[in-house]
């Protein structure tokens, strides 16, 4: 079954505007990992924030997360064209040393100029 | 796509045919791994490598085969396609198993007729 399940499925705004975009899972975790991923291309690593953090900050990202509710957000300040894209949180579970990454169904990301 | 290349990068086969897509990486990365990407199914871990030979199965392995006898070679073989296998295959790597990131590969579309 699906450990990560992000919503909205699609998010369409103007530019200038804040994305905002959550994952929910089922498992107890290591750390959450979100991706993003542009039209034809491989998923590109965006932020990671570990199970014994709430907040994590990079550059225009915002990242929480909430170990009680099994969630995490993503938030997009001031977004820009250059953003539409699909985003994909992946929940990390140890497993005889091994990270194993579980992907969400993903966000597609609209941002209008 | 950190020095990642994945070969086809669309194909078009026949259902029964065998079918190999190959991954190489120029990172030295110990671990390697396959994913499918489908619509509401995410990415989903089809098998990995741990090393040169080491190779275990992922979710949805039924189907397919690996080979790894170089480190920077991981090539995914259907042995007989069928239309399930219809899909966007991702090759990603890491530097160790309990790395918290992976890199991906640009992908392969292929097309089961």
């Amino acid at each position: 079954s699906q450990q990560g399940e992000e919503d909205p499925q699609a998010l369409s705004i103007q530019e200038g505007e804040n994305a905002t975009m959550n994952c929910s899972y089922k498992t107890s975790i290591n750390n959450l990992q979100w991706y993003r991923q542009n039209s034809g291309r491989g998923l590109v690593h965006l932020i990671l924030i570990r199970s014994n953090e709430r907040e994590k900050h990079s550059g225009r990202l915002r990242v929480t997360l909430d170990t009680s509710k099994k969630s995490s957000s993503l938030l997009i300040t001031a977004s820009r064209a250059a953003d539409t894209a699909s985003y994909f949180c992946a929940t990390a579970i140890m497993n005889t040393g091994f990270q194993k990454l579980v992907f969400g169904t993903g966000t597609r990301l609209l941002v209008s100029p | 796509d950190a020095g990642i290349t994945q070969s086809p990068r669309h194909k078009v086969t026949e259902t029964g045919t065998p079918v190999t897509l190959r991954c190489h990486q120029t990172e030295n990365h110990r671990y390697m791994y396959w994913y499918r990407q489908d619509p509401g199914h995410g990415l989903r871990l089809i098998h990995y490598s741990y090393g040169v030979k080491d190779t275990d199965k992922g979710e949805v392995s039924d189907g397919y085969s690996v080979s790894r006898s170089k480190t920077e070679d991981f090539l995914l073989t259907l042995e007989s396609a069928t239309s399930s296998q219809t899909s966007v295959y991702f090759c990603a790597i890491s530097e160790a198993g309990t790395s918290p990131e992976q890199y991906f590969g640009p992908g392969t579309r292929l097309t089961v007729t």
